[in-house]
């Protein structure tokens, strides 16, 4: 069965780095999303990507992130001058439409930690 | 704007024993699904079943079920004959027809125990 496939699956950075996580969405998928789950907590929506721009973001996706797709397959979430606060787990998904009929799945998830 | 709230932390159980996972939410959509993730010990989310605000007929998987009642806004999980391997975090999601996004709910920590 296809998968969403993440990389790295541990990022350890130092504060004030810049990070890039990487996905490969599932082939045939056209919605993308990032999502964070900072340890402990609820799973948080970031963004969703469609046709080569973002069709929403949510008030954390602010100006230190962004998210691009340099080629066919892959989907990249970037952190500017990273902060203590954004260590968590990101999870990117894909889906074939962006209505909830097709359920997101989900990659194995990046643990990103800042030092 | 869209909630959802799972109001079971933790729940622990003896296996073989029958568990149900809470969930409530809260729309102004009047098109809907409902999901239930899990999240296992190893971290990955799996997705388990998906439900639209159009049916709310009661269905069976497997040892899993859900009952969706519009009425309470309610959708909640049931494992029966629950087992070791079913140890997890589950949680409950939403998503309307006018955002692309899940909204998750806390997250239920179930426990299965020999």
């Amino acid at each position: 069965e296809p998968e969403v496939t993440q990389t790295p699956s541990h990022q350890v950075t130092q504060m004030g780095q810049e990070v890039i996580l990487r996905c490969v969405p599932i082939s045939n998928h056209l919605y993308f999303y990032w999502y964070r789950q900072i340890l402990g907590q609820k799973v948080e929506f970031l963004v969703s990507f469609y046709n080569n721009e973002i069709s929403e973001k949510s008030e954390i996706f602010d100006d230190q992130f962004s998210v691009e797709r340099p080629d066919g397959s892959n989907f990249t979430l970037k952190i500017r001058s990273t902060k203590l606060e954004d260590s968590a787990m990101y999870f990117c998904a894909s889906s074939p439409t962006g209505v909830g009929a097709q359920p997101q799945h989900f990659g194995d998830g990046t643990r990103l930690s800042i030092l | 704007a869209q909630k959802v709230t799972q109001a079971q932390t933790e729940i622990s159980v003896v296996e073989k024993e029958d568990v149900t996972l809470d969930c409530v939410y809260e729309t102004r959509d009047t098109t809907y699904y409902l999901f239930w993730y899990k999240q296992p010990p190893s971290g990955e989310l799996v997705f388990l079943i998906r439900r639209n605000s159009f049916d709310e007929q009661n269905e069976i998987s497997g040892r899993y079920s859900w009952n969706f009642q519009k009425s309470t806004s309610s959708f909640n999980f049931t494992i029966t004959a629950s087992q070791v391997v079913d140890s997890a975090v589950y949680f409950c999601a939403l998503h309307t027809g006018t955002a692309s996004k899940l909204t998750f709910g806390t997250g239920t920590r179930l426990q299965v125990t020999l």
